[in-house]
């Protein structure tokens, strides 16, 4: 149990457009969903935190207009990135926990890659 | 500021050999901590984490880790490693308390290689 799913796991894209990712929950109700961004050879850092049904939580210097999200339901959380830029190119990792589960543990997604050309 | 850092980027080993990864953190409060693993082309999965109680924590696959807090130190063992443990190992730390308990922070990561 415990499976959280990513879509697309890799996206091309021209400068300027916008990409919508995908994060679900398969077999459990993520009450929390969480976006990270990983950079090659560094850590995850996280972008911010979506509860269901209400607006998400940035972190510091997460441009909020630009990476929308939205966690419409208990099963699946959306990461847009508008008008995307070369220097969003980058792997974006979801994860997501529930009061449901073990307090405090997060369950990741594959990830997914996206390169803007 | 929350911070975890890991000394360690890359390791590599034989079979058989031992391994230890560094792992330490800053809060000025209580945390819980956390030892992920990527093993390659797939997603971080839990391996073992430290909420309170016995210091050494034993998880999945004969890891273990001890947290000893006079040195903010939660460093990830294991006696005898195999050619399947090559991977990429993250640590992370979250507050005890308060309202960011889910905030998870990571460490850059260590990648590990077996060697057969």
């Amino acid at each position: 149990g415990a499976v959280v799913s990513q879509h697309p796991s890799w996206v091309i894209c021209k400068s300027g457009t916008s990409v919508k990712i995908e994060c679900r929950s398969l077999d459990f109700q993520a009450t929390t969903m969480f976006w990270y961004r990983q950079f090659p050879k560094q850590s995850l850092m996280l972008m911010a935190t979506s509860n269901e049904g209400s607006k998400a939580t940035y972190e510091q210097g997460v441009e909020k207009d630009k990476f929308l999200i939205n966690h419409a339901s208990l099963t699946l959380s959306t990461l847009t990135v508008t008008s995307a830029h070369p220097e969003d190119s980058s792997f974006y990792i979801c994860s997501a926990s529930s009061i449901g589960k073990v307090t405090y543990e997060q369950y990741f997604g594959p990830g997914t890659r996206l390169t803007v050309t | 500021a929350q911070s975890v850092s890991q000394h360690n980027h890359h390791v590599i080993l034989s079979e058989a050999a031992s391994l230890e990864l560094g792992c330490n953190y800053s809060y000025g409060g209580t945390v819980n901590l956390f030892w992920y693993v990527q093993y390659p082309g797939q997603h971080l999965q839990l391996l073992l984490k430290y909420f309170s109680g016995d210091p050494l924590v034993k998880g999945i696959k004969g890891f273990e880790a001890e947290f000893i807090k006079s040195k903010f130190s939660f460093n990830l063992r294991k006696p005898s490693v195999q050619w399947s443990d090559t991977a990429e190992y993250f640590c992370a730390s979250a507050p005890a308390y308060g309202g960011a308990t889910n905030k998870l922070i990571f460490g850059t990561g260590t990648l590990l290689a077996v060697q057969p």
